[in-house]
């Protein structure tokens, strides 16, 4: 069975500090992993995926998240923080249905990142 | 234009009640899906249709059913609601052929949300 493990249901960082969000991740095959991140009472939006090439993988906002597999990780990281970031992030990974028509996307429980001034 | 879209976006109900929530997406995705997060954000499926055929149902209540008319739609009919079922229910939808690998694979690139439906029952 795959899953996914998020590290610290909650992180803090001053505005301009580095974004460090842990992600590690149980998979008998080579995951398809992702990033999403949900902003107060909205929905879902994708950041940046995982699936196959460059393990460094760049996506939407300055996010970036590299996949180790020897670590068996998937960080989110930010440079420098904005008050903008502030939200709920969330790891997933992605198995495929065994049927070949469906997939499931199981969920760590999610970090909420507070940016302080 | 909305990809995936979801009505509505509140909904108070009284305990008992039956409700339903509907889901509508244009992005020609053949498989669409119900996902519940509940009081402590954690997020998790609950139903996944592919061409109007059920392949995922995990371990839901029979009062959950979903319904879906044609490949773009996908509703949730809830019936005599409990207190336990207030939660938000996302809708999304991907793109098949689901292989994570290979050539043709493109279920790798992940789903698309809806917005949400905040359900509350007191």
């Amino acid at each position: 069975a795959q899953s996914v493990t998020q590290l610290g249901s909650h992180v803090s960082v001053s505005e301009g500090a580095l974004v460090l969000l842990r992600c590690n991740y149980s998979s008998s095959v080579p995951p398809y992993l992702f990033w999403y991140v949900q902003y107060p009472n909205q929905g879902l939006q994708l950041l940046l995926k995982y699936t196959t090439g460059a393990t460094l993988v760049k996506g939407i906002n300055g996010f970036e998240a590299e996949f180790k597999k020897s670590e068996t990780s998937f960080h989110l990281t930010k440079p420098s923080a904005h008050m903008s970031d502030a939200a709920e992030y969330f790891c997933a990974v992605l198995r495929l249905h065994y049927t070949g028509t469906a997939s499931k996307l199981t969920f760590g429980t999610g970090t909420r990142l507070q940016v302080t001034l | 234009d909305t990809a995936v879209s979801q009505t509505p976006k509140y909904l108070v109900t009284q305990m008992g009640n039956d409700k339903s929530i509907k889901c509508e997406q244009n992005l020609g995705h053949d498989t669409m899906y119900w996902y519940k997060q509940d009081s402590k954000k954690f997020l998790k499926i609950m139903f996944s249709y592919n061409n109007k055929e059920l392949i995922i149902n995990e371990t839901v209540p029979n009062r959950f059913s979903p319904k879906s008319p044609d490949k773009a739609h996908l509703n949730l009919h809830i019936n005599s609601l409990e207190l336990g079922d207030s939660a938000v229910y996302f809708c999304a939808s991907s793109q098949g052929p689901h292989l994570t690998r290979g050539e043709g694979a493109r279920t790798r690139y992940g789903y698309t949300f809806g917005s949400g439906t905040r359900l509350t029952v007191v």
